[in-house]
C-alpha cells in the first residue's frame, strides 16, 4: 500500500508570496493532519481535515489555512509569507479521526524557503 | 493539557551497546504513548506505541517502550545499537479521554551510534 505523499518536496518562494502544499493520504485513510516543524519550535500542529470538514486546529495564524477533498486528498494554503515560515511542513494521515489510539503516518514533507 | 519532554537532546551510544531513549509525559487521563523516528529530510516513520496492556511495547527495527505509569515515563530501548539506528527520536502522547485532540510531540532527541 503506497504511503502519505507530499508535493512538492521542496520550495523557494520570497516574502509576500503565497504557496499551496498538497497532500495525498494512505489509501483508506479519511483523516489529514498538517504539522509545522522547526529547529526552534519542533513539531507544532497545524490542523486536522476529515470529511471536508476541520476538526481542529492550532495556534497558528489565519494566513495558514487548509481544505480537504472528497477523496481525502488535502491542501494547505499559507498567505503573505514571511521568513518565519521556512520550514519543513508534514501531513498525516489516519484511518479513524479523533480516536486517541489511532496512529498517524506521515509523509516524506515539503521543505519551504521563504527568501 | 498534555505535555511531553524528552530530557536529552543528544544521546551517544557506540554500536553494540544497549540504547535507551527517554520520554516523560503529562496528561489528565490516562495516555496512549507513540514513538517515532525521522531520518534527514524525510518524514516521521512510526516504531511503535503503547495502547493498554502489558508495559513492555515492540516495535519495528528491534525497538522496544516501557511503559510505566507511576513514573509517567515511556523510554525507549534497543538491546544492541547499530549505526543506522542514528537518527532524531520523538515521543508523543494523547489523552485517552481527548476525542479529537491533537497529538502532541516531545523536542526530540537526536540519537547518535558511534561506529
Amino acid at each position: 500500500k503506497a504511503g502519505v505523499t507530499q508535493t512538492p518536496r521542496y520550495l523557494i518562494k520570497t516574502r509576500g508570496q503565497q504557496v499551496t502544499l498538497s497532500c495525498s493520504p494512505i489509501s483508506g485513510h479519511r483523516s489529514v493532519s498538517w504539522y509545522q516543524q522547526t529547529p526552534g519550535q519542533g513539531l507544532q500542529f497545524l490542523f486536522e481535515y476529515f470529511s471536508e470538514t476541520q476538526r481542529n486546529k492550532g495556534n497558528f495564524p489565519g494566513r495558514f489555512s487548509g481544505r480537504q477533498f472528497s477523496n481525502s486528498r488535502s491542501e494547505m494554503n499559507v498567505s503573505t509569507l514571511e521568513l518565519g515560515d521556512s520550514a519543513l511542513y508534514l501531513c498525516a494521515s489516519s484511518l479513524v479521526p479523533g480516536l486517541a489510539e489511532d496512529t498517524q503516518y506521515f509523509g516524506p514533507g515539503t521543505r519551504l524557503t521563504v527568501l | 493539557a498534555q505535555s511531553v519532554a524528552q530530557p536529552e537532546d543528544q544521546v551517544n551510544v557506540a554500536e553494540g551497546n544497549p540504547l535507551t531513549v527517554k520520554c516523560t509525559y503529562s496528561v489528565s487521563g490516562n495516555p496512549y504513548l507513540f514513538w517515532y523516528v525521522q531520518y534527514p529530510n524525510r518524514g516521521l516513520q512510526f516504531l511503535l506505541k503503547y495502547i493498554t496492556g502489558d508495559n513492555l511495547v515492540k516495535g519495528s527495527y528491534g525497538f522496544e517502550a516501557e511503559f510505566n505509569k507511576s513514573q509517567t515515563s515511556f523510554h525507549l530501548k534497543k538491546p544492541s545499537a547499530l549505526v543506522s539506528d542514528s537518527a532524531l527520536y520523538f515521543c508523543a502522547v494523547r489523552d485517552r479521554s481527548s476525542y479529537g485532540q491533537n497529538f502532541v510531540f516531545g523536542p526530540g532527541t537526536r540519537l547518535s551510534v558511534l561506529p
